[in-house]
């Protein structure tokens, strides 16, 4: 799986957009780009995923540079309960189980301040 | 919306008791993981199941075994606690070819 660089952490105005970037710049054709977030002693959560074209979901937009080697995760109007570790992992989508498992890096520390 | 939920959030144990965490899926998803994370080292895979009484190891399953005997069920089994196994648990479920897990809440284990 492609290595990812993301920030260590951020800071967030309360109602602003949140702009999470993400590089991975040795990805491959068949890579996918994954972001999952993790509220402090909750589960990881699955945010959205993307190959080439942006994508949006009713939690976030995902935007795809056209090289491919870097990314940006947009929350529209962030809000404290988005205060979260935020992770991106790229990786080709399996068929089979065994390669499925996920590895979170790092993650970026978002802060949503009031 | 997906559920995952696992049979506690907090748990305390001695060294050398059995230990059974359980985790229930509401989906029909074939596919089970068991995750312990702890801090910088992140998420790692314990084990994983892609069917009833199927099961196959993950990165770190020494001092561990599943179970897996109805297919919205997976059980993780501590045979003998020990400290090194404190830990934060995590549960997920995925849909053979989908591309997303959906986690539990997760189990935090202490072992004194």
């Amino acid at each position: 799986d492609a290595k990812t660089t993301q920030p260590p952490s951020m800071d967030c105005a309360e109602g602003r957009a949140a702009n999470l970037p993400c590089n991975h710049s040795t990805i491959s054709g068949n890579e996918y780009v994954y972001w999952y977030r993790q509220i402090h002693s909750q589960g990881p959560q699955y945010i959205i995923h993307g190959l080439k074209n942006n994508e949006t979901n009713e939690m976030a937009s995902l935007i795809i540079t056209e090289d491919r080697k870097s990314s940006t995760l947009i929350l529209p109007h962030a809000t404290l309960r988005d205060t979260a570790v935020y992770y991106c992992i790229v990786r080709p989508r399996r068929d089979k189980a065994a390669g499925n498992k996920l590895t979170f890096g790092g993650g970026t520390r978002v802060l949503v301040k009031p | 919306d997906v559920k995952v939920t696992q049979s506690s959030r907090y748990l305390v144990k001695r060294t050398g008791e059995k230990v059974f965490l359980e985790c229930v899926q509401d989906m029909d998803h074939e596919n089970m993981f068991w995750y312990r994370q702890d801090p910088g080292l992140g998420l790692r895979l314990i084990y994983f199941s892609y069917d009833v009484k199927m099961k196959e190891k993950g990165d770190i399953p020494e001092g561990y075994s599943v179970s897996r005997e109805k297919k919205e069920r997976f059980s993780l089994i501590l045979e003998s606690a020990s400290t090194n196994q404190t830990s934060m648990y995590l549960c997920a479920s995925m849909l053979s070819g989908s591309v997303t897990q959906y986690f539990g809440p997760g189990t935090r284990l202490t072992v004194t």
